[in-house]
C-alpha cells in the first residue's frame, strides 16, 4: 500500500513569491495535517482538513492556507513568502484518529 | 511555557544500552500520548501510542504515561545503530470541532555507538 506522497520534495523561492505544496494521502484516509518543522520551533501544527473541510487551524498567520479535495488530495499555500518560512513543511494522513497518522517525506523549502 | 517539554539531547549510548526518553506536559485535558521516530531527511514514523497511564510494550520498546505527574516516557531495550534517530513524543485533545490538536515535543537526538 502506497504511502503519503508530498511533492516536490525540495523547493527554492524567492522572497515575496508563493508557493504550493501537495500531498496525497494513503488511499482511503480521509484527514490530512500539515506541519511545518524548523530546528527552532520543531514540529508545529498547521491545519488539519476531514473530507474536504478545514477542521482545525493552528497559530500561523493567514499567508498560510490550504484545501482538500474530493479525492482526499491536499494542498497548501504560503503566499508572501518570508525568509522565516524556510522549514521542513510535513503532511500527515489517517481514517480519523489521531493515533493512526502516517507521514510523508516532507517538502523542503528554501526562501532566498 | 510549553505545553509539551522535552529535552533535545543529543544522547549518546553504547549499542545494548537501555535508553530513556522523557517528555512533560502542562495540560491536563491531554488524552493520547504518542511516540514517533525521525530518521534524517524522512517524515515522522509512528512507534507507539496510549492513552491511559500505565505501561505498553511492543518488542524492544515500552511507552509508559503517568497522568498524575504529567510525565510520559519511552524506554527502548537492547539498544541498536539503527535506534539512531530523532524521538518525538506527541499528545492530542480531542477539540470542539470534531478533530484533534496535537502537540509535539521538541525531539531528542539519540546516538547509538556500535
Amino acid at each position: 500500500k502506497a504511502g503519503v506522497t508530498q511533492t516536490p520534495r525540495y523547493l527554492i523561492k524567492t522572497r515575496g513569491q508563493q508557493v504550493t505544496l501537495s500531498c496525497s494521502p494513503i488511499s482511503g484516509h480521509r484527514s490530512v495535517s500539515w506541519y511545518q518543522q524548523t530546528p527552532g520551533q520543531g514540529l508545529q501544527f498547521l491545519f488539519e482538513y476531514f473530507s474536504e473541510t478545514q477542521r482545525n487551524k493552528g497559530n500561523f498567520p493567514g499567508r498560510f492556507s490550504g484545501r482538500q479535495f474530493s479525492n482526499s488530495r491536499s494542498e497548501m499555500n504560503v503566499s508572501t513568502l518570508e525568509l522565516g518560512d524556510s522549514a521542513l513543511y510535513l503532511c500527515a494522513s489517517s481514517l480519523a484518529a489521531v493515533t493512526e497518522a502516517f507521514f510523508g517525506q516532507g517538502t523542503r523549502l528554501t526562501v532566498v | 511555557q510549553k505545553e509539551v517539554e522535552q529535552d533535545p539531547g543529543p544522547l549518546s549510548v553504547p549499542e545494548g544500552a537501555i535508553v530513556s526518553l522523557n517528555c512533560t506536559y502542562s495540560n491536563s485535558a491531554f488524552q493520547y500520548f504518542m511516540w514517533y521516530r525521525q530518521y534524517s531527511r524522512k517524515g515522522p514514523e509512528l512507534l507507539m501510542y496510549t492513552y491511559s497511564s500505565g505501561n505498553k510494550e511492543d518488542g524492544r520498546f515500552t511507552a509508559q504515561v503517568d497522568k498524575s505527574s504529567k510525565y510520559i516516557s519511552l524506554f527502548i531495550r537492547d539498544s541498536q545503530p539503527s535506534d539512531s534517530a530523532t524521538y518525538l513524543c506527541a499528545m492530542s485533545v480531542l477539540v470542539d470541532t470534531g478533530g484533534f490538536k496535537t502537540i509535539f515535543g521538541a525531539g531528542t537526538r539519540l546516538f547509538v555507538k556500535a
